[in-house]
């Protein structure tokens, strides 16, 4: 079974701190995602990646930066968090083309 | 963007009885299609995956009519467990659109 798994499921962080939202997958997958999902909104695409060192900018990016230093492992960072940027955060990788497979989500909040 | 149409409802269907939607999308080079189950405050799973002749999973049924670019789900004999979100999966290159979902509630 494709195994997806987050840092931590629920997180809440205060107004300007970095926030650090690790993901690991354990299937090869070359392609690897970061959501946030938020009622009404349905999931929006923060960024993506399709190989190590690879990132391509989703459809809001703007707050948000990832780092992909191994194929295993896609982190999300929010350099300066916002209260705007609550929201439940979900991973998901995939091999080109294919479904994706996502984590269990973390719960950001940010007071 | 292009983009994937659900009708959020919610779907309020009786125990027992079949509840089906359809999802439209915008791209007709899309290749794959699938639907996602999501329950609440949990992460979206695969339910299945959509083929051009169409396929069928036990209760569940997905049509894929190209001509008119929507998909369908039916799921037949519902039971409570089937309540949840059901979303539909366009595949957009190295990248999935997903629409927002269709509620399905089943009613004891």
């Amino acid at each position: 079974d494709v195994k997806v798994t987050q840092s931590s499921r629920y997180l809440v962080k205060r107004t300007g701190e970095k926030v650090f939202l690790e993901c690991v997958q354990d299937m090869d997958h070359e392609n690897m995602f970061w959501y946030r999902q938020d009622p009404g909104l349905g999931l929006r695409l923060i960024y993506f990646s399709y190989d190590v060192k690879m990132k391509e900018k989703g459809d809001i990016p703007e707050g948000y930066s990832v780092s992909r230093e191994k194929k295993e492992r896609f982190s999300l960072i929010l350099e300066s968090a916002s209260t705007n940027q609550t929201s439940m955060y979900l991973c998901a990788s995939s091999l080109p083309g294919s479904e994706q497979y996502f984590g269990p989500g973390t719960r950001l909040t940010v007071t | 963007r292009k983009e994937v149409e659900q009708d959020p409802g919610p779907f309020n269907v009786p125990e027992g009885a079949t509840v089906a939607f359809n999802c439209t999308y915008s791209n007709s080079a899309s290749q794959s299609f699938f639907w996602y189950r999501q329950d609440c405050r949990k992460e979206p799973k695969l339910l299945m995956s959509v083929y051009s002749s169409g396929n069928e999973d036990g209760r569940f049924t997905a049509q894929l009519n190209r001509a008119s670019q929507y998909i369908s789900l039916l799921i037949r004999d519902s039971k409570l467990s089937d309540s949840a979100t059901y979303l539909c999966v366009v595949n957009e290159g190295n990248r999935l659109a997903f629409g927002k979902g269709n509620q399905v509630v089943v009613i004891p």
